[in-house]
């Protein structure tokens, strides 16, 4: 049960696109599509992004995009906004359990 | 969809505490349920998930046989009992809805500190 290895920090510019990886095994990320990404701003409680790799839940913009290859997934934030600054987390299925990623901030410069 | 957490607090080593959390808005008899905590400044951790009859529990390896997951269907509620709590058990609680291990939905957390 160890954590997904994200990056801990990312940036970028308004209008520029952004990768957050995610790195697991063949035990979780490698071994199921189950993936989901979750946005959190400082104080508040996670939102649901991106879940099973790809999908999005209603009202979450296109500019939010899921994929995986292998043992790693990906979140891809295109048109960077100023409000999607915040910590990212992924999540895999892992046999009966889940496990979460260490996070990755997100700063839009 | 509405989650409410309560009943964190400060808790000595070694102590106990419950955590409730109080659902609406959706169909909870049928829901998987789960808690995920987050430690001061740290990142997300799944605790322990629960099958809508309450018939399966699974637990993260740190807390299990410390911690016990249960549900009250006809009251719409989730709980969290917790024993034998643990300076590193310190952390923001919530309760989410889960489906095919995503959360879909959360509650605003209820915050646990283990301190003497």
């Amino acid at each position: 049960q160890s954590a997904l290895t994200q990056p801990r920090s990312v940036s970028g510019s308004p209008g520029q696109s952004v990768t957050i990886s995610c790195t697991g095994t063949s035990s979780d990320v490698g071994g199921y599509n189950y993936v989901s990404w979750y946005q959190q701003h400082p104080g508040k409680a996670p939102k649901l992004m991106i879940y099973d790799v790809s999908k999005r839940p209603s009202g979450v913009p296109d500019r939010f995009s899921g994929s995986k290859s292998g043992n790693t997934a990906s979140l891809t934030i295109s048109g960077l906004q100023a409000e999607d600054e915040a910590d990212y987390y992924c999540c895999s299925k892992a046999g009966t359990y889940k496990v979460f990623g260490e996070g990755t901030k997100l700063t839009v410069l | 969809v509405q989650l409410v957490e309560s009943g964190g607090g400060l808790v000595q080593p070694g102590g106990s505490l419950r955590l409730s959390c109080a659902a609406s808005g959706f169909t909870f008899r049928s829901s998987w349920m789960s808690w995920v905590r987050q430690a001061p400044g740290k990142g997300l951790e799944w605790v322990a998930h629960i099958k809508p009859d309450g018939s399966d529990k699974y637990y993260v390896d740190s807390v299990r046989g410390r911690f016990t997951i249960s549900r009250d269907n006809a009251e719409t509620s989730l709980y969290l009992q917790m024993n034998s709590l643990r300076a590193e058990d310190t952390a923001v609680y919530y309760c989410t809805t889960e489906d095919w291990y995503r959360s879909d939905s959360w509650g605003q957390g209820t915050l646990v500190t283990v301190s003497s």
